[in-house]
């Protein structure tokens, strides 16, 4: 069974820079994967960060950026903000219609 | 304004079944692959299955397939999940995706809650 990892939580100083990482049990991460990830603040549906490892979506400040690093996809935000105090997934794409979720990553800015 | 809503959740026993559907609005619904995604309260997102932008393709996470099925209706611009042998572990919002152009998930509905239990 495919399990894709990440931190279950960091926090981050207000003005500070955080990476989130998310790593796949069986296989480094790569940009064949087309890793995405998405925001979600308790009770809202998830918002679109980034897609294909580092394009920003629509609307999405360029404090937010994607990469590789090492093994795995990584989310870093620069000059993080109280509101990005939120959920963070990572999603990879296995092929054949098939995504899996990694298990999110609570931010906590303070 | 470019939106999905999900309708059709509710509470259901053990072994029923449930329809969902997802009205899209303000774009072109037959271009675009489709998705359901769920989350479990108090847990992390969780690929449910996916549609291809003719219906042709359809394809399911491990956990749901041979109970789930997937569709749509490119003319009324609804997708819709039919839910058979609904477990407990079936409880969850469900999510509405649309499929962007590189294998993510570009807009999102709101969800509708569905819950199983007895």
């Amino acid at each position: 069974q495919t399990v894709v990892t990440q931190e279950p939580s960091i926090s981050v100083s207000p003005g500070g820079t955080v990476t989130i990482t998310c790593g796949l049990s069986s296989d480094s991460v790569s940009i064949s994967y087309y890793p995405s990830w998405y925001q979600q603040t308790p009770g809202q549906a998830p918002r679109t960060l980034l897609y294909s490892t580092n394009t920003r979506s629509s609307g999405v400040p360029d404090r937010f950026s994607g990469s590789i690093l090492g093994d795995k996809a990584a989310l870093t935000i620069t000059g993080a903000q109280a509101d990005d105090e939120s959920n963070y997934y990572c999603v990879l794409y296995m092929g054949s219609g098939v995504w899996v979720f990694g298990g999110g990553t609570k931010l906590t800015v303070l | 304004e470019v939106q999905l809503v999900e309708s059709g959740g509710g509470l259901v026993q053990p072994g029923g079944s449930l329809r969902l559907s997802c009205a899209a609005s303000r774009f072109t619904f037959r271009n675009y692959a489709m998705t359901w995604v769920r989350q479990a309260p108090g847990k992390g997102l969780e690929y449910v299955s996916a549609i291809s932008e003719s219906g042709g393709g359809t394809y399911y996470a491990d956990s749901v397939k041979g109970r789930f099925t997937i569709s749509r209706d490119n003319a009324k611009n609804t997708l819709d999940l039919q839910m058979n042998s609904l477990r407990p572990g079936d409880t969850a919002i469900y999510y509405c995706a649309r499929g962007g152009s590189v294998w993510y998930f570009d807009l999102w509905g709101r969800g509708t809650l569905v819950t199983v239990s007895s």
